[in-house]
């Protein structure tokens, strides 16, 4: 079983609508939870960072955890062009774990 | 705002060739890591370090890979002997602490091993 898992997509959806970006991740354990952004050829750049279940408004961007079900998810309202990109999950366990696991990735495509 | 740099962008190196790697962490913060990406593929964690030494390293990260942190600033990733799969992205990251972990990536150096 993978520990971080996404659907790789392409997630395909037209300007203004919302993405809806989906995470599992294995280890119950895992206490926090990031969102990076990754352009093709670039570095990943954290967008969002959740570690209580609920949500977790910024901006355009929602955070979701559910540690019982253990998912995590992020929603981009108002999707731009821009915002086609990868969208990364990440974990981290704690209990002086410092190392995040990621996952493949999902690609994010928004059509004008 | 402040940001993570490395250097170079891309290192181009002969097989069995060692490399040395560069990172500027942002300066408040005091977690440093070492990522890689191979083409295609998942990021994935090579090493962290606090207080001048390895806290926690990953499988790949083996008796051919060394970190450093030569002064206040810079923190450097050595491979002694470069072999071809090592060819990946690698990407230097840094926290302010450790109860959030927030981890902040640079730019990343494109290691191209031939």
């Amino acid at each position: 079983q993978k520990e971080v898992e996404q659907n790789s997509g392409p997630l395909s959806v037209p300007e203004g609508a919302i993405a809806s970006l989906n995470c599992t991740y294995s280890d119950r354990g895992s206490q926090s939870f990031f969102w990076y952004r990754q352009y093709s050829g670039k570095s990943p750049e954290l967008i969002m960072f959740i570690y209580s279940n609920g949500d977790k408004e910024d901006g355009r961007f929602t955070a979701q955890l559910n540690k019982a079900s253990q998912y995590v998810s992020l929603l981009i309202r108002d999707s731009q062009p821009s915002d086609s990109a990868t969208y990364l999950c990440a974990v981290n366990r704690g209990d002086s774990s410092y190392k995040l696991i990621f996952g493949s990735g999902t690609r994010l495509l928004v059509r004008p | 705002e402040p940001e993570v740099t490395q250097t170079p962008s891309h290192q181009v190196t002969q097989m069995g060739q060692e490399v040395i790697l560069r990172c500027v962490p942002i300066s408040n913060h005091l977690y440093f890591y070492w990522y890689r990406q191979i083409l295609g593929q998942k990021v994935e964690f090579l090493v962290s370090f606090y207080n001048n030494e390895i806290s926690e390293k990953s499988e790949i990260f083996d008796d051919q890979f060394s970190v450093e942190r030569p002064d206040g600033s810079n923190f450097t990733l050595k491979i002694r002997s470069t072999k071809l799969e090592d060819s990946a992205m690698y990407f230097c990251a840094s926290s302010r602490d450790s109860s959030y972990n927030e981890q902040f990536f640079g730019p990343g150096t494109r290691l191209t091993v031939l």
